[in-house]
């Protein structure tokens, strides 16, 4: 298992507005994700966070919108820009802590756009 | 899109009685993992299961799966209300280095 925490657990924010949320995790992995989640919704991969160099993205979501920083293996933040409130939403990191690929998941952010 | 299908969308049993989920998915995959959501908030991993693998068993779970249908089946038996939650499958296709593309879930209701 891995102890992930994600600040803030939530927020409501205005349009417009920037919001970014950190991920911290109790020890080094190599990979790390951030997904989303739409209300009732399942989860979409948003980008996958590499250490050292510029996240990788999944179809339909762009760094400028959502830009990534991957600064250590334990933490990373991704910001949600000039939100609308379709950005509403539940963000969540996760790790990869296994060989085989099993995957843990932070706490959330639940993200209410005005 | 290359999300799984999960049926029944929703669920409602009374506790003691068993419920099963099934997912279907479309590519092939290294591994499939269940997850439980509980209102919206994080995921709890509850196992994974490996494609050469036909089936899991973790406490009151039991994990199926079936490469040659693209599907997997998840049991909880002897349910309990606090079982009430939304549970998702996962897949992470050969070659696709981690990345989990979920089904869309299954509401579970279980009541007293």
């Amino acid at each position: 298992s891995a102890v992930i925490s994600q600040k803030p657990s939530r927020d409501i924010c205005q349009r417009g507005t920037s919001l970014t949320i950190q991920c911290q995790v109790d020890s080094q992995v190599t990979m790390m994700f951030w997904y989303r989640q739409q209300p009732g919704q399942s989860l979409t991969l948003i980008a996958t966070a590499n250490q050292g160099s510029e996240a990788t993205y999944e179809s339909g979501f762009v760094i400028d919108k959502f830009p990534i920083s991957r600064p250590n293996l334990t933490f990373s933040t991704l910001t949600v820009s000039n939100m609308s409130p379709e950005d509403s939403s539940i963000y969540l990191c996760s790790v990869v802590r296994s060989s085989y690929n099993e995957q843990f998941f932070g706490p959330g952010t639940r993200l209410t756009v005005l | 899109s290359q999300q799984g299908e999960e049926d029944p969308q929703a669920l409602s049993i009374q506790e003691g009685e068993n419920a099963t989920m099934n997912c279907s998915y479309k590519t092939s995959i290294n591994n499939l993992q269940w997850y439980r959501q509980n209102s919206g908030r994080g995921l709890v991993h509850l196992i994974l299961i490996r494609s050469n693998e036909r089936e899991k068993h973790s406490g009151r779970l039991r994990v199926t799966l079936d490469t040659s249908k693209k599907s997997s089946s998840l049991l909880i038996t002897a349910s309990r209300a606090a079982d009430t939650a939304s549970y998702f499958c996962a897949t992470d296709g050969s070659g696709t280095a981690s990345k989990l593309t979920f089904g869309t879930g299954t509401r579970l209701q279980v009541t007293l």
